[in-house]
């Protein structure tokens, strides 16, 4: 049962626009949500993450929105830049726990 | 500062043959896991540690060994390697101080296939 689930395999999006990752969860007992990036050949690095008691985190060009109500965590990247193509796992960590449990993974494209 | 380190990055067993990942760290991590990525399934959590000498299961544990006797490595061990465990391996650590917030830091990865 995938607790953490990306819908979209891949995305792509011209350079200087917005892109906008999706995930959705289904335990509503997950204390943190984080975003992942994963360039080839390499492992996977933090990118943000948001606690459970906010809605919004931003940092820099990176936004990551919390909606609860909805189990749903969106990361939005403006602008975005051909460095950003990657693969970008959701990640989240249940109550109580020192375990991350990630979704499946997008492959983002950003094109010229 | 190495942060973590894999090795081996490649290996071909044969079914049945053992082996063993090492994973060793230098950034003082209290905890350290182990995960497998394949395509199509994300990253998927095998065993993992939450200090020296301790060690539990993960979400796919079975056909693995794990053990910690030392703060900065955690190995991964297969006993009777299956085809099933073609994978790609990160290891990663998490958690010098305070409160465990997820943040992980991962190896470069070891592919390993099983033939």
């Amino acid at each position: 049962d995938q607790q953490v689930k990306q819908n979209s395999p891949s995305l792509s999006v011209q350079e200087g626009r917005i892109s906008i990752l999706n995930c959705d969860y289904t335990n509503s007992m997950f204390d943190y949500f984080l975003w992942y990036k994963k360039y080839p050949a390499e492992g996977p690095t933090f990118l943000i993450s948001i606690s459970s008691i906010k809605d919004k985190n931003e940092d820099g060009r990176f936004t990551v929105f919390l909606n609860k109500s909805a189990k749903h965590l969106s990361l939005h990247i403006v602008p975005s830049q051909p460095g950003d193509s990657a693969v970008y796992f959701c990640a989240a960590s249940p109550y109580n726990t020192d375990k991350l449990i990630f979704g499946t993974g997008t492959r983002l494209q950003v094109f010229p | 500062n190495a942060g973590v380190t894999q090795t081996p990055k490649f290996r071909v067993l044969k079914t049945g043959q053992s082996m063993t990942l090492l994973c060793a760290q230098d950034m003082n991590h209290e905890y350290m896991y182990w995960y497998r990525q394949d395509p199509g399934m994300g990253l998927r959590l095998i065993h993992y540690s939450v200090g020296e000498g301790t060690t539990a299961k993960g979400e796919v544990p079975d056909g693995y060994n794990v053990s910690r006797l030392k703060k900065q490595n955690f190995l991964l061990g297969l006993e009777s390697a299956a085809p099933s465990q073609t994978s790609v391996y990160f290891c990663a650590g998490g958690m010098t101080s305070g409160r465990y917030t997820g943040e992980l830091f991962f190896g470069e990865g070891s592919r390993l296939t099983v033939l």
